[in-house]
């Protein structure tokens, strides 16, 4: 168990809708990455908070966008879904300590769109 | 930009046999290198790390060692268990603008037999 809680697990919905999906990072963490992985793509990183600003973007479409909270839970939101999406969403926590590179994974959104 | 190369799988040993898996990168900079490994149905899971050149990671009788000169970062197993069997993913990591965000070969799928 990495620490690093992510909910839901499952997620089935249609195109053109909206969900949002929700990361808690370990304790005391405050960076808090999102990766997208798919079949065609791999694995890809999508947006970095950091103490609840935004540090870095990667292939972000512009339909998604993330947030993170004064508790420092996080949240992606995906909108006007296209069935492209339909992918596994997991977010990354890393710490400040001598470990600040390292990256603890949870277990992951699996998102169906139909 | 950076990038991560790993062989292609899938790759089927039978049990105790000698595992390696390649790994090369290009990157900018001084490059923190990883392996993760992912089970069937779970999140991604740290194996080892090296942070600078020479460094040896290890874990669970898993080795890499990284190589400057070779720009890679390849898994090593003396023997290999049933156990084993999973997705594994070199990736790197290197700083920019106070973001360490990951950059991943495209995994490579290991079928331990017994």
């Amino acid at each position: 168990d990495s620490g690093v809680t992510q909910t839901p697990k499952h997620l089935i919905t249609a195109t053109g809708q909206r969900v949002t999906l929700r990361c808690s990072p370990r304790s005391g963490d405050l960076s808090v990455y999102w990766y997208q992985q798919s079949l065609d793509q791999g694995l890809q990183f999508l947006i970095q908070y950091y103490n609840g600003e935004e540090r870095a973007k990667g292939n972000i479409l512009e339909r998604f966008s993330a947030q993170q909270f004064p508790d420092l839970h996080s949240e992606l939101n995906l909108s006007s879904l296209e069935l492209g999406d339909s992918a596994l969403y997991f977010c990354a926590s890393s710490g400040t300590g001598t470990d600040y590179e390292t990256q603890y994974f949870g277990p992951g959104t699996r998102l169906l769109v139909l | 930009g950076n990038s991560v190369t790993q062989m292609e799988g899938p790759v089927t040993l039978s049990e105790e046999a000698f595992l390696t898996i390649n790994c090369t990168y290009t990157a900018t900079g001084y490059p923190s290198l990883f392996w993760y490994v992912q089970y069937p149905g779970e999140g991604l899971q740290l194996l080892l790390k090296a942070t600078k050149a020479d460094d040896k990671g290890s874990n669970k009788g898993f080795e890499a060692t990284y190589r400057k000169e070779t720009t890679s970062f390849h898994l090593e197993k003396g023997s290999v268990q049933v156990s084993d069997s999973a997705v594994y993913f070199c990736a790197l990591s290197s700083s920019g603008a106070g973001s360490y965000q990951l950059t991943f070969g495209k995994g490579t799928k290991l079928s331990v037999i017994p």
